[in-house]
């Protein structure tokens, strides 16, 4: 059974990077069904749609905020990350990390890691 | 890319029936059938309710349905139960592999 983790600081300092890693126990992170992705909800708002990384490598990322976002795999530690930068108080929020299946005959998110809060202060 | 257009929030007793609405637009809802639902439960990761605008992941009761008319998404939810009141989110494919989810919908079973 597929299981997400993400892990990373709780508190990060405004203009600094965020960087959390989602840890994929239960299956391979490169097999080729396999896509990732990040989302993320502010405290009592909706969810975000943040980005994907395709098994291939390709990544695709909400416009809003594609030009602070990075996101990567590491196969040998079956891990895929997310970095933010230049982050402010709007960039507070839980983070969930997912597994996206995306095909030309099917797309969802599922399963969903437990979500790590991440507050942005100084 | 704006956010998919949900109530606040909708209600029910007990055994009836409600519908959550999801409108977008032609780029993303009615371009594509790739609607999806989200159940979450207060500080609880959210869980896949329907994929495909109507399709059921195993495991899911049948009391919960998808469909698509036009710009505008609807999940539907029969036989409520106490166990159903949760926050409600639809996402679809919005094209130049970019994703849009919706706002929320807060249900409360009276």
């Amino acid at each position: 059974q597929l299981q997400l983790q993400e892990s990373g600081p709780g508190l990060v300092k405004p203009s600094e990077t965020l960087s959390l890693t989602c840890t994929v126990s239960g299956g391979s992170i490169s097999s080729s069904s396999n896509h990732w992705g990040w989302i993320r909800q502010p405290p009592g708002k909706g969810l975000e749609w943040i980005g994907t990384i395709y098994y291939s490598g390709s990544t695709y990322y909400n416009p809003s905020l594609k030009s602070r976002v990075t996101i990567s795999v590491d196969t040998s530690k079956n891990q895929f990350s997310l970095k933010l930068s230049s982050v402010t108080a709007a960039d507070t929020a839980v983070y969930y990390c997912a597994r996206h299946m995306t095909t030309v005959a099917t797309d969802w998110f599922d399963p969903w890691g437990q979500g790590t809060l991440v507050t942005v202060s100084s | 890319q704006s956010a998919l257009t949900q109530p606040a929030s909708v209600s029910g007793s007990p055994g009836q029936s409600i519908t959550i609405s999801c409108t977008g637009t032609s780029s993303d809802v009615s371009g594509y059938n790739y609607v999806s639902w989200y159940q979450q439960h207060p500080g609880k990761a959210p869980k896949l309710m329907i994929y495909d605008v109507s399709k059921r992941p195993s495991g899911v009761s049948n009391r919960f349905s998808g469909s698509k008319s036009g710009n505008t998404a609807s999940l539907t939810i029969s036989g409520l139960q106490a166990e159903d009141e949760a926050d409600y989110y639809c996402c679809s494919y919005a094209g130049s592999s970019t994703w849009v989810f919706g706002g929320g919908t807060k249900l409360t079973v009276l």
